[in-house]
């Protein structure tokens, strides 16, 4: 079975902090995402990424970094965390496009709060 | 984007009801999948139905796909208490993958 880890199930933080999430998947896919999700608003996607060292933007990826350095991790950076971005954070990951038919596989989610 | 939408927000049911949870979206697509989530957990990928099919089964899952219409619809038969959790539509293009807001399914022992 895939397993998409990501590190901590709940956070809390301080304004103007940087926040690091972690998210592990032990399947060897290419693509890897970062979602939050917020009551009302669904999944908005905010990063992902095709392969190591690639990533691209999402819908909202304003105040958030993203990094890959290694192919099985994916890491989200909060560079100063404000009280907006108290949200679910969910990590996924994916085969290549066209295989599998890009079935994502998410990790339990970390909920952060931004006090 | 491949946005779907579901219809409706919230559903209530008796258990051993059936429960019927439609998704439309608006571009074309390779394939659609559905997913779960209980609460205050990541998604859980149900089934996924190719644009060439118009029906699937998986268990107690029952998935219709019409490209005409650009909908599909997920039956959820004889449910169950333990089968109360939000249910997602991801309609596929490519690569990227967009959720939407989900049904919010309730079964009620």
């Amino acid at each position: 079975d895939v397993k998409v880890t990501q590190s901590s199930r709940y956070l809390v933080k301080r304004t103007g902090e940087k926040v690091f999430l972690e998210c592990v998947q032990d399947m060897d896919h290419e693509n890897m995402f970062w979602y939050r999700q917020d009551p009302g608003l669904g999944l908005r996607l905010i990063y992902f990424s095709y392969d190591v060292k690639m990533k691209e933007k999402g819908d909202i990826p304003e105040g958030y970094s993203v990094s890959r350095e290694k192919k099985e991790r994916f890491s989200l950076i909060l560079e100063s965390a404000s009280t907006n971005q108290t949200s679910m954070y969910l990590c996924a990951s994916s085969l290549s496009p066209g295989r599998e038919g890009n079935i994502q596989y998410f990790g339990a989610g970390t909920r952060l709060s931004v006090l | 984007s491949q946005q779907g939408e579901e219809d409706p927000q919230a559903l209530s049911i008796q258990e051993g009801e059936n429960a019927t949870m439609n998704c439309s979206y608006k571009t074309s697509i390779n394939n659609l999948q559905w997913y779960r989530q209980n609460s205050g957990r990541g998604l859980v990928h149900l089934i996924l139905i190719r644009s060439n099919e118009r029906e699937k089964h998986s268990g107690r899952l029952r998935v219709t796909l019409d490209t005409s219409k650009k909908s599909s619809s997920l039956l959820i038969t004889a449910s169950r208490a333990a089968d109360t959790a939000s249910y997602f539509c991801a309609p596929v293009g490519y690569q990227k993958v967009t959720f939407g807001i989900g049904t919010k399914l309730q079964v009620i022992p």
